[in-house]
């Protein structure tokens, strides 16, 4: 059975860093692309960044673009988010999820992690 | 960025109503249209990938259909446990993007 655990969360100041976890079991994590999904506080759903299944591609949303970085681990079956100059509105809760391959470099996503939260506040 | 809109926002209905909610993306996404349920407090759930494809152990009563721009997800005979919102996301561009969402409501 395919789990994803998100760690990592909490609160932090405009600013700060923090870097999230997912720790991955139930399927081969090496070969399936992933990404980071996240949703503000009664908003909806904001495709984060991805990561290829082999690391050679990564993409992020303009959102983030230059503060965020993801990475993966596939000899531990993890998958990082390095969340650098934090503001408010990155407040949210972050999930991981598995991406299943197909025709195009994301395709969809078929697990999904419980999420995490992620508070950023003075 | 592709920009997914989503009709209606909120939309109120009954235990065995047939509802529709439509998805239109801002260019041709082809088929690249998948569609996720979300309950309060839960991580979202994969119904239909590829436009129109059931994921495995989705209930029949959904179904989804569509091609480049405009794209419906229907309901037919809802069911107390539908109640909840609804995503469109598109995987045609690098950057996924995600519909607003149409939270469905117990009339």
């Amino acid at each position: 059975e395919v789990h994803l655990v998100e760690s990592g969360g909490g609160l932090v100041q405009p600013g700060e860093s923090l870097r999230l976890s997912c720790a991955a079991s139930g399927f081969t994590f090496s070969s399936f692309a992933m990404s980071w999904v996240r949703q503000a506080p009664g908003k909806g759903l904001e495709w984060v960044s991805g990561i290829s299944a082999f690391r050679l591609t990564t993409n992020y949303a303009d959102s983030v673009k230059g503060r965020f970085t993801i990475s993966r681990d596939n000899s531990n079956n993890t998958l990082h988010l390095q969340m650098n100059s934090l503001r408010d509105e990155d407040t949210a809760v972050y999930y991981c999820a598995k991406d299943v391959p197909g025709p195009t470099l994301w395709n969809y996503f078929d697990y999904w992690g419980q999420g995490i939260l992620v508070t950023v506040s003075s | 960025d592709i920009q997914m809109t989503q009709s209606p926002s909120s939309l109120s209905a009954s235990v065995g109503d047939r509802v529709t909610i439509t998805c239109r993306a801002s260019q041709s996404i082809k088929y690249y249209l998948n569609w996720y349920q979300q309950k309060p407090g839960k991580a979202p759930k994969l119904l239909i990938y590829a436009a129109s494809t059931l994921q495995s152990a989705v209930p029949s009563r959904f179904s989804g259909s569509g091609s480049g721009t405009d794209f419906t997800l229907t309901i037919n005979g809802l069911q107390p446990e539908d109640f909840a919102t609804y995503y469109c996301q598109q995987s045609y561009s690098t950057q996924i993007t995600f519909g607003q969402g149409t939270r469905l409501e117990i009339k």
